[in-house]
């Protein structure tokens, strides 16, 4: 959707920290997600932050969201040869509170 | 928790036949959405459902396309005279909403629609 854009591609070295990228363009933006899919399979919710949060922490996530530049990131921390999959970046509005809008997703490789 | 069920996990049919899934939410979600998926691009948004009401529909939803969820609980989705363009990855979503807050959106695996 070119409502929410990503880069395509990102390659890290195992261990290091993984950071995705995100934009947005509406600013009735609710909720914004992060979704892990292998290949194959359908899409594994990571985690998730409310339109009025800056940052999130789950474990080895930890999400941040800039309001002003509609920017959302995602860092994975330690990032592992599992970790390897395409990430989507993703939102609901006000308007359409129902369905998500989803990015062309980033596909994260890992090196060893 | 079981998590979201398709049926079946694969589809090859001829362009021109009638296609079916079916999507088992997890069972206390009220709310089942229907996404399609195209090689390397997001899933897009086709419709859903809250209980047995469907109550949005996508502009990509052609009049080929058909959903129910007669009972509230599971939904099919059925693509008549399937067209090349059809080939994609057919993904259910469910959810549980209550007044005006919604939870987050869970997937199946998804059923892969190949047309020859």
């Amino acid at each position: 959707g070119e409502d929410v854009e990503q880069s395509l591609f990102l390659s890290v070295r195992e261990g290091d920290s993984s950071v995705i990228n995100c934009t947005y363009t509406d600013s009735s933006s609710t909720y914004l997600y992060w979704y892990k899919q292998e290949p194959g399979a359908g899409l594994q919710l990571l985690t998730y932050i409310f339109s009025n949060m800056d940052m999130k922490q789950d474990q080895r996530l930890t999400v941040l969201l800039n309001k002003k530049d509609k920017h959302l990131s995602l860092r994975i921390a330690d990032t592992q040869t599992g970790d390897s999959a395409i990430y989507f970046c993703a939102e609901t509005r006000y308007s359409s509170a129902s369905k998500i809008i989803f990015g062309s997703g980033t596909r994260l490789s890992i090196r060893p | 928790d079981t998590g979201v069920s398709q049926d079946p996990r694969h589809k090859i049919t001829k362009r021109g036949q009638n296609v079916t899934f079916r999507c088992d939410p997890i069972s206390e979600h009220n709310r089942l959405y229907w996404y399609r998926q195209t090689l390397g691009q997001g899933p897009e948004f086709l419709t859903y459902f809250q209980n047995e009401a469907q109550l949005e529909k996508s502009r990509l939803l052609s009049d080929r396309f058909s959903a129910e969820r007669p009972k509230g609980s599971f939904s099919t989705l059925e693509i008549q005279r399937t067209e090349q363009g059809d080939s994609a990855m057919y993904l259910c979503a469910s959810s549980f909403s209550r007044g005006g807050g919604d939870q987050p959106q869970h997937f199946g695996d998804g059923t892969r629609l190949s047309i020859l």
